[in-house]
């Protein structure tokens, strides 16, 4: 099956800094990622969708300058918190629609393992 | 909008009891059905999914029905194992917007020896 792969798993950095947490599909082509962010015993809130090539699109609230996102390849998309605050620590999960043969008729989506951020 | 309201936990079940969590849906047009299932400290993974109605997704012992006429996607199993301890998610997709998918809250689950 496909497979999604996310690193790291678990940061913690300074209030201030920058982080990068990379998304990949491992076993076939993502043309399209999302990327979401959990709170503790809470659903999934989408932030944005990733479109290889070209700008994402984020989700109304969802500051753009503020979690850069990129799809510079069909296998891989990054997210960068920028600026990083201690509100910014939370679980980023990416996931990825699949290509033909890969899910893409029924909308099922391949999940990363999650990246737990902590901003001291 | 579409939506997804699935029974509020945490489900607490002693090993080997019968389980089900309930899930509802309201959608515009025809969705997939999935159970997702979260362990803790890792993301998401597909547990069943159903792409039409009647249908009955299953996985490792659990099971969900797509029913049309009451929209709903329940989740059970005959005997739950400690190992199913996790947050289980029901949601709902389209093959032409998948990004779009609608979760719900999630309902967790621990199961006692």
């Amino acid at each position: 099956g496909a497979v999604v792969s996310q690193h790291p798993s678990w940061v913690i950095c300074k209030s201030g800094t920058s982080v990068k947490i990379e998304c990949r599909s491992l076993d076939f082509q993502a043309t399209t990622m999302f990327w979401y962010r959990q709170f503790p015993k809470q659903s999934l809130m989408l932030m944005a969708t990733s479109n290889e090539g070209s700008k994402a699109t984020y989700e109304q609230g969802v500051e753009k300058d503020k979690f850069l996102i990129n799809h510079a390849s069909l296998t891989l998309s990054t997210l960068t918190v920028t600026s990083a605050h201690p509100e910014d620590s939370s679980f980023y999960i990416c996931s990825a629609q699949g290509t033909s043969g890969f899910g893409t008729d029924t909308g099922e989506l391949f999940f990363g393992e999650g990246s737990r951020l902590t901003v001291l | 909008g579409d939506s997804v309201t699935q029974m509020e936990g945490p489900v607490t079940l002693s090993e080997e009891a019968f389980l089900t969590i309930n899930c509802t849906y309201t959608a515009t047009g025809y969705p997939s059905l999935f159970w997702y299932v979260q362990y803790p400290g890792e993301g998401l993974q597909l547990l069943l999914k159903a792409t039409k109605a009647d249908d009955k997704g299953s996985n490792k012992g659990f099971e969900a029905t797509y029913r049309k006429e009451t929209t709903s996607f329940h989740l059970e199993k005959g005997s739950v194992q400690v190992s199913d301890s996790a947050v289980y998610f029901c949601a709902l997709g389209f093959d032409t917007n998948a990004g779009k998918s609608t979760f719900g809250d999630g309902t967790t689950l621990t199961v006692k020896p």
